[in-house]
């Protein structure tokens, strides 16, 4: 069974621009989450998507960022426009019961000059 | 607030056994999960508690108690691939997950 992909696994863009990641959950996990990790920092939580819908978005940092599932399947979160403070690891995870275990995907690092 | 507490970093002697604690405030429990991440990768799982006690998984155990809002991660029979940050992380009332900051173990021959 193919694992949480996610891509790119490392974009380096410069401030200002946009860059969006993706995210393919192990087929039939409902629940998607979204972190991210600052160096030296720990995980924080972004967002929460139950099939298609936003069940929490409390963690989003500010309206630069945008996050998706259309059909409930695969999940993109844009970063328009990036900035400095943006720079990290975003971790995306999907689960199939809500007290089950996280299942990660490789991480998408990102990196604004 | 919801925090959770872990020492940044330890240190221990390849065969050794290492207790890594966690303590935890949160809004609400709904279990408390243990995750290794190697440097550059992506956390992978190693427990989950939700009642109180001692959970053994091989070299690995962890232990909770809710009435302290604590747990431990103890690893057995250290070995160099041990080397990693121990990520304790809590779900809240609103399923939420709360992560520590991590604690970097570095192991010793």
């Amino acid at each position: 069974e193919a694992g949480v992909t996610q891509f790119p696994s490392h974009s380096v863009i410069e401030k200002g621009q946009t860059v969006t990641l993706r995210c393919d959950p192990i087929s039939g996990h409902d629940n998607l989450y979204w972190y991210r990790r600052v160096m030296g920092k720990e995980i924080k939580f972004l967002l929460h998507f139950v099939k298609e819908s936003k069940q929490d978005e409390s963690g989003m940092p500010n309206n630069r960022f945008l996050a998706e599932r259309t059909g409930g399947t695969y999940s993109t979160l844009k970063v328009q426009p990036a900035e400095l403070e943006d720079s990290g690891v975003y971790f995306c995870a999907s689960i199939l019961a809500i007290t089950g275990e996280l299942f990660f995907g490789e991480g998408s690092r990102l990196t604004v000059l | 607030g919801q925090n959770i507490d872990q020492p940044t970093e330890m240190t221990a002697t390849e065969g050794a056994i290492v207790q890594i604690n966690c303590t935890y405030q949160t809004s609400g429990f709904n279990g408390l999960f243990w995750y290794q991440q190697h440097a550059g990768e992506a956390p992978t799982f190693l427990s989950y508690n939700v009642l109180d006690g001692l959970e053994e998984k091989g070299r690995f155990s962890s232990f909770l108690s809710r009435s302290k809002g604590y747990s431990y991660l103890l690893l057995k029979e250290l070995q160099m691939k041990d080397s990693a940050s121990y990520l304790c992380a809590v779900t809240d009332s609103n399923y939420q997950l709360i992560w520590g900051a991590g604690t970097k173990l570095i192991i010793k021959p």
